[in-house]
């Protein structure tokens, strides 16, 4: 199993231009979920999913939306990059999203935005 | 008052040494707690949960102290390959990980 894959794993934007990041798992969970991670922030929810077809806004949703049109793939997209979005991406996926399950995370995206 | 405190470090402690780390947390209702480890530049991964009873996992040891709400992460004989930043991690209440919040991390070198 490859896990939580994340892609791309670095991204440079403009000011203004919009962008989607790809995450992918293939280990059948129903929650998949997006973080940010700032210096000197804890990691922060931005959007999160339940399972296919059905999502949610976390802590800080603003400027990105989502969709989870099938099992295994969550992308995340930016509608117009501002400079407050860069940050790292975190993708994480848990079997079925119970406060105790396990999230396992992808490799991150470096997100700069200029 | 912040959710989820933890002192950022950063702790540095020679081979061998037992270092602890405390986490508190401000919701009462928090159900599930986490330590996480996350090396730099890397993404976090599960150290361990937090059982209500403790719980060890050969070096590494969690404790839980409801009353007074907060969390603790002892580990003994470190290692070089300890160094890490550890995540305190709390549910905020309900049954859904939407409800996670994470602390902004404490970070451990070990040196020779």
């Amino acid at each position: 199993n490859a896990g939580v894959t994340q892609t791309p794993k670095f991204q440079v934007l403009k000011t203004g231009q919009s962008m989607t990041l790809q995450c992918a798992q293939d280990m059948n969970h129903e929650y998949m979920s997006w973080y940010r991670q700032d210096p000197g922030m804890g990691l922060r929810l931005i959007h999160y999913s339940v399972g296919a077809g059905i999502t949610d806004q976390g802590e800080v949703p603003n400027g990105y939306n989502v969709s989870r049109s099938t099992t295994e793939d969550f992308p995340l997209r930016l509608l117009s990059a501002a400079p407050s979005q860069t940050s790292v991406y975190f993708c994480a996926s848990s079997p079925s999203g119970g406060a105790g399950d396990t999230q396992y995370f992808g490799p991150g995206t470096r997100l700069t935005v200029l | 008052r912040k959710e989820v405190e933890q002192d950022p470090g950063p702790f540095n402690v020679p081979e061998g040494a037992t270092v602890a780390f405390n986490c508190t947390y401000s919701n009462s209702a928090s159900q599930s707690f986490f330590w996480y480890r996350q090396d730099c530049r890397k993404e976090p991964k599960l150290l361990m949960s937090v059982y209500s009873s403790g719980n060890e996992d050969g070096r590494f040891t969690a404790q839980l102290n409801r009353a007074s709400q907060y969390i603790s992460l002892l580990i003994r004989d470190s290692k070089l390959s300890d160094s890490a930043t550890y995540l305190c991690v709390v549910s905020s209440g309900g049954g859904s990980q939407g409800n996670l919040i994470f602390g902004k991390g404490t970070k451990l070198s070990v040196k020779p």
